[in-house]
């Protein structure tokens, strides 16, 4: 089965200033496709940006980067010039097939 | 194009009684997935319908159904309630083509059992 992990429950970074989360994740699959949603206080699930995993180049989203290294498996999100409004929780997930798998989540505060 | 929609955002039930929740998808998305999300387990797969047929299942009990109409809206069912069924249960919907597509949320709706 496949798992995700992020192992930060809680990050903090001063506004302006850049953070990156951590996922790592287990699977036997070549082809798939990873995630990272936001979630902030409303509940609502955002899509922040997407990787499919047999593209070697990282996924970029205006100021939301990743950083996706296959064979670690590992795929970190880098968020530049945070702002207050980034504050929230995200979610690394996982999608081989009709299911997404997710991560336990990282609360992001951001300080002005 | 309008969100998914769900309804409704608020119930409580008390333990034993049952319960409906209905999610419209984006327009044009066929396929819908059902996750409970709760403090303890966190974001767990339901169930995913595609034009009306039940495609994969998460492991939860019985009580648990779902069922999706011609256009594909979707409803899931909770029967007996139990106290730890209290969670937010979150909608999403893609298109119908690949089905690594890209998930897309609704609200969620927020349920309480006493």
């Amino acid at each position: 089965a496949q798992t995700v992990t992020q192992s930060q429950p809680e990050m903090s970074v001063q506004e302006a200033e850049t953070v990156t989360l951590s996922c790592t994740y287990d699977t036997s699959e070549s082809d798939y496709y990873l995630f990272w949603y936001k979630q902030p206080p409303s509940r609502q699930m955002i899509l922040v940006i997407r990787q499919e995993a047999y593209k070697q180049q990282n996924a970029t989203e205006n100021r939301f980067s990743v950083n996706f290294q296959k064979a670690a498996k590992s795929f970190s999100l880098k968020i530049s010039d945070s702002q207050l409004g980034d504050a929230a929780m995200y979610f690394c997930a996982y999608n081989a097939g009709n299911m997404l798998t997710f991560g336990g989540g990282t609360r992001l505060m951001v300080k002005p | 194009k309008a969100g998914v929609t769900q309804t409704p955002r608020y119930l409580i039930k008390t333990r034993g009684q049952q319960v409906t929740l209905s999610c419209s998808p984006i327009s044009g998305h066929r396929s819908v997935s059902w996750y409970q999300q709760t403090p303890g387990q966190g974001l767990q797969f339901l169930f995913e319908y595609f034009s009306e047929t039940q495609r994969n299942k998460g492991n939860f009990p019985g009580r648990f159904s779902g069922r999706q109409f011609s256009n594909s809206r979707s409803e899931m069912n909770v029967s007996t309630l139990e106290l730890g069924d209290s969670a937010l249960y979150l909608c999403a919907s893609r298109l119908p083509g690949l089905a690594t597509d890209t998930q897309y949320f609704g609200p969620g709706t927020r349920l309480t059992v006493l």
